[in-house]
């Protein structure tokens, strides 16, 4: 089983559509939380922290549950600058492991 | 400012030959990294460093040998290069510690062995 675990879509929705992306993550000892945005042959760029409590930046909404080991995110009215691959990340940090563990991303294509 | 830039972006090169790949920070950041990102675009650690030393190898082959000049470097030398190291390497950096861990990414170097 991988360490973190996402489904890899593709996602094609259309403009202003919303969609959610699911991520579950195997080591309860993760710490940290993250969702990242990787656009084509580019390099992989923070979205947002993820938090206990639910945290959002203008359409996007994330949520952790800690119980379930479980991370979303939700993106309201999708852009066509949406399209990208969303990276559900975990960081371990502690003794001989300090580093983030990526899931395998979510392919989103918005289409107009 | 770049804030990790990783070199060179491209690397053609045959099968048997040694490459390096080099990296640098300017973040002041105390932890660095490697990643693998293959043809189906899993992002996988290599190597972690904190400080200059090793935290992390996840059990690469001995053909990738890591180093680690001073804090803001992060070096990468591959031996006897195989198809299958074909990928795209990121060298990543982030602060140290398990909160605030935002990862800063090079732009990538894509490796291609013929």
């Amino acid at each position: 089983r991988k360490e973190v675990e996402q489904d890899p879509g593709p996602f094609n929705v259309p403009e202003g559509a919303t969609v959610a992306f699911n991520c579950t993550y195997s080591n309860s000892a993760s710490q940290s939380f993250f969702w990242y945005r990787q656009d084509c042959r580019k390099e992989p760029k923070l979205l947002m922290s993820v938090y206990s409590s639910g945290n959002e930046d203008g359409r996007f909404t994330a949520q952790l549950n800690r119980a379930s080991q479980y991370i979303s995110l939700l993106i309201r009215d999708s852009k066509l600058s949406d399209s990208a691959t969303y990276l559900c990340v975990v960081s371990l940090w502690g003794g001989a492991t300090n580093k983030l563990i990526f899931g395998t991303g979510t392919l989103l294509a918005v289409q107009p | 400012d770049t804030a990790v830039s990783q070199t060179p972006k491209y690397l053609v090169t045959q099968m048997g030959n040694d490459k390096s790949i080099k990296c640098e920070q300017n973040l002041g950041h105390d932890t660095m990294y490697w990643y693998k990102q293959d043809s189906k675009k899993f992002l996988k650690i290599m190597f972690s460093y904190n400080n200059k030393e090793l935290i992390i190898n996840e059990t690469v082959p001995n053909r990738f040998s890591p180093k680690s000049p001073d804090k803001a470097h992060l070096n990468l030398h591959i031996n006897s290069l195989e198809l299958g190291d074909s990928a795209v390497y990121f060298c990543a950096s982030t602060r140290t510690g398990p909160t605030n861990t935002e990862a800063f990414f090079g732009q990538g170097t894509r490796l291609t062995v013929v």
